[in-house]
């Protein structure tokens, strides 16, 4: 069965800070990772990983997959009060390995304070 | 470009009763997926479809939920009869195919009172 673990659970940081969230998996046959951004609403799409050691990068955020040791990380530099939302990490198999669909890890809850 | 669309947003009914929500994805978007949402957890996968095809409905308990997909488009998820723990946010997505992205839809937060 696969597996998804993120951490922390829940972060309070302060605006202009740098923070990084952890997620961790096991999966049959790893086809991607993919992180998310959901505030009140429906998750909206960040990065898809797929390569070990190759950097994503989208403004101030940023991502990374090491599929060695199963565990991507996904940084948040300069935070604003706008990054504040649950952060989901997720992972996809290949076609007839495993779980169909994405599974996704419970979320990190990123709260940034003024 | 439109996106995911659900209804209803938001749905209060009484343990027993039936429901049901619908979800019209992005045109073009041949893979839909339904996902339960659940305070405090990830979306788990219910049923993904192909098309008009369900190719994996393993997750999904069958003995009250159904789910359909009529002419590959359009796709509507039903539960009856409802229990206290079915409360949760119901999300569509969908994608050019498995493998890519997948985009979500607004979702239907059920409350079963």
């Amino acid at each position: 069965e696969d597996k998804v673990v993120q951490s922390p659970l829940s972060l309070v940081v302060h605006e202009g800070d740098t923070v990084t969230l952890n997620c961790s998996y096991e999966v049959t046959n790893f086809r991607s990772l993919l992180w998310y951004k959901q505030e009140k609403k429906a998750p909206t799409f960040l990065f898809m990983l797929t390569s070990s050691g190759i950097e994503k990068k989208s403004g101030r955020l940023s991502s990374i997959l090491d599929k060695k040791e199963l565990f991507s990380i996904l940084n948040i530099t300069a935070t604003q009060t706008g990054d504040s939302a649950v952060y989901l990490c997720a992972v996809e198999d290949v076609p007839g390995g495993g779980a169909d669909g994405l599974t996704f890890g419970k979320g990190t809850h990123l709260i940034i304070q003024p | 470009e439109a996106g995911v669309v659900q209804s209803p947003r938001y749905k209060i009914i009484e343990k027993k009763q039936p429901v049901a929500f619908w979800c019209n994805p992005i045109s073009g978007h041949n893979t839909l997926y339904w996902y339960r949402q659940n305070l405090g957890q990830g979306p788990e996968l219910l049923i993904r479809y192909e098309n008009e095809e369900a190719v994996d409905d393993s997750q999904l308990p069958k003995d009250r939920f159904s789910a359909e997909r009529l002419k590959g488009v359009d796709s509507t998820l039903k539960i009856q009869p409802a229990e206290l723990g079915d409360s949760a946010v119901y999300l569509c997505a969908s994608s050019t195919g498995r493998g890519r992205e997948q985009f979500f839809g607004p979702g239907t937060r059920l409350t079963v009172l």
